[in-house]
């Protein structure tokens, strides 16, 4: 079993609706949740964060974190044209010092005009 | 202010040979990492930096790969005895190191091993 699962896609969705993506990972002990969006030929740029249960939310993003289900998903509301790109998951282990970050191998949403 | 920069940005070596790979970190942020990242992969963890020290090398997939950061700042992965399997865009990132920090990546150095 992958350490972080996420389903590769490709996701269409389109322009103005609301995009899902879903992120699974299998360390319990995981304490930080990652979201970057990489764009085709270039490197990773980080949209989002959580720690804690429950929701984050910031600008048309939202971020949800389930620790309990393992769980971990980011919501792009009122899609982009520009929002298609490969989205990241990461997490980061469970005590200081491990600071890796293990990614999934990225979801492909493409968002249709 | 700046972002993390990586030289080369493309290399293209022959199988055998030895490459480095430089990465110069946002100023001010003590740790670096180093990830190597396949077509239609996840970026894959290689080495952590703590100031001058390496703190995890769990990821180096062999000996051939040896990494440096002499000063806290600057660092170079090295690659021996390239193999064409060692192809990938290596990417580095740098963070504060505190509770709860970002890891902010560069540009990336795309390898070629012919």
């Amino acid at each position: 079993q992958k350490e972080v699962e996420q389903n590769s896609g490709p996701l269409s969705v389109p322009e103005g609706a609301i995009a899902s993506l879903n992120c699974t990972y299998s360390d319990r002990g995981s304490q930080s949740f990652f979201w970057y969006r990489q764009y085709s030929g270039k490197s990773p740029e980080l949209i989002m964060f959580i720690y804690s249960n429950g929701d984050k939310e910031d600008g048309r993003f939202t971020a949800q974190l389930n620790k309990a289900s393992q769980y971990v998903s980011l919501l792009i509301r009122d899609s982009q044209p520009s929002d298609s790109a490969t989205y990241l998951c990461a997490v980061k282990g469970d005590n200081f010092g491990n600071e890796k970050l293990t990614f999934g191998t990225g979801t492909r949403l493409t968002i249709i005009p | 202010g700046a972002g993390v920069s990586q030289t080369p940005s493309n290399k293209v070596t022959e199988k055998g040979k030895y490459v480095e790979l430089r990465c110069d970190p946002i100023s001010g942020h003590t740790a670096l990492y180093w990830y190597r990242q396949s077509l239609g992969q996840g970026p894959e963890f290689l080495i952590y930096f703590q100031g001058t020290g390496a703190a995890d090398d769990s990821g180096l997939p062999n000996d051939r790969f040896f990494a440096v950061r002499p000063e806290g700042s600057v660092s170079t992965l090295k690659i021996q005895r390239t193999e064409r399997g060692d192809s990938a865009v290596y990417l580095c990132a740098s963070s504060l190191l505190s509770v709860g920090d970002t890891q902010y990546f560069g540009p990336g150095t795309r390898l070629t091993v012919l």
